[in-house]
């Protein structure tokens, strides 16, 4: 079954202390993965769609990469109002109508 | 803003109770997909539906039903409601084949069974 591990579960940084979130997955045949963020008590915000190894996307002071078993979400020079939880999704060729998502990171991010 | 609007926010019931959740699609989307979310975790697939068909299903009871109408928005049914449904109910749309097949995400309705 397709599955996505995000390590680490919650994250403190200082603002302007860069770093980076991971998103571990298995799929039979890889889609697409997405990234998210969600801020508490509400839905999640769409940030990046990444669909093949190698492929980079940047945005502001995030920038997301993807190998062929895992993406990282690169956080640079941070500020309090990134702080959120940030999801990662992947989408497969067998089940594309279904999103499986992970648990989340929770990025704090202190002044 | 994501055009994708849930109601109610909130909701109380009791173990037993049925409840409906309801989904407006953002504008030209044609596809809903419902998640549940629980506390300090991920977003777990419910189903889908596509031109008011289901097209595809999760690991959850037939006591989830759903139902999707011509102007694409969609309703999300619980039937005899147990103390594990307590959760975030999430709808997300959708425009498969266009491009990206980005999930558009509502806020979310927080419903608690007690």
């Amino acid at each position: 079954e397709d599955q996505v591990t995000q390590s680490p579960e919650a994250l403190r940084l200082q603002e302007g202390e860069s770093s980076s979130l991971n998103c571990s997955y298995t799929v039979s045949g890889l889609r697409g993965l997405f990234w998210y963020r969600q801020d508490p008590g509400k839905g999640p915000e769409f940030l990046f769609t990444l669909y093949s190894a190698g492929e980079e996307k940047e945005k502001e002071r995030l920038k997301a990469t993807l190998t062929k078993k895992e993406s990282f979400l690169h956080i640079t020079a941070p500020k309090p109002e990134d702080s959120a939880t940030y999801l990662c999704a992947v989408q497969g060729q067998d089940n594309f109508n279904k999103f499986y998502f992970g648990s989340g990171t929770k990025l704090n991010v202190k002044p | 803003e994501t055009g994708v609007t849930q109601s109610p926010t909130h909701l109380i019931k009791t173990r037993g109770q049925q409840v409906t959740l309801r989904c407006s699609s953002q504008s030209g989307h044609n596809t809903v997909s419902w998640y549940q979310q629980a506390l300090g975790q991920g977003p777990q697939f419910i189903f889908q539906y596509y031109r008011e068909e289901e097209n595809g299903r999760g690991n959850f009871p037939p006591r989830f039903s759903g139902l999707q109408f011509p102007n694409y928005s969609s309703e999300l049914n619980v039937n005899a409601l147990e103390l594990d449904d307590s959760a975030l109910y999430l709808c997300a749309s959708s425009r498969p084949g266009q491009g990206e097949n980005i999930q558009y995400f509502g806020a979310g309705t927080r419903l608690s069974v007690l």
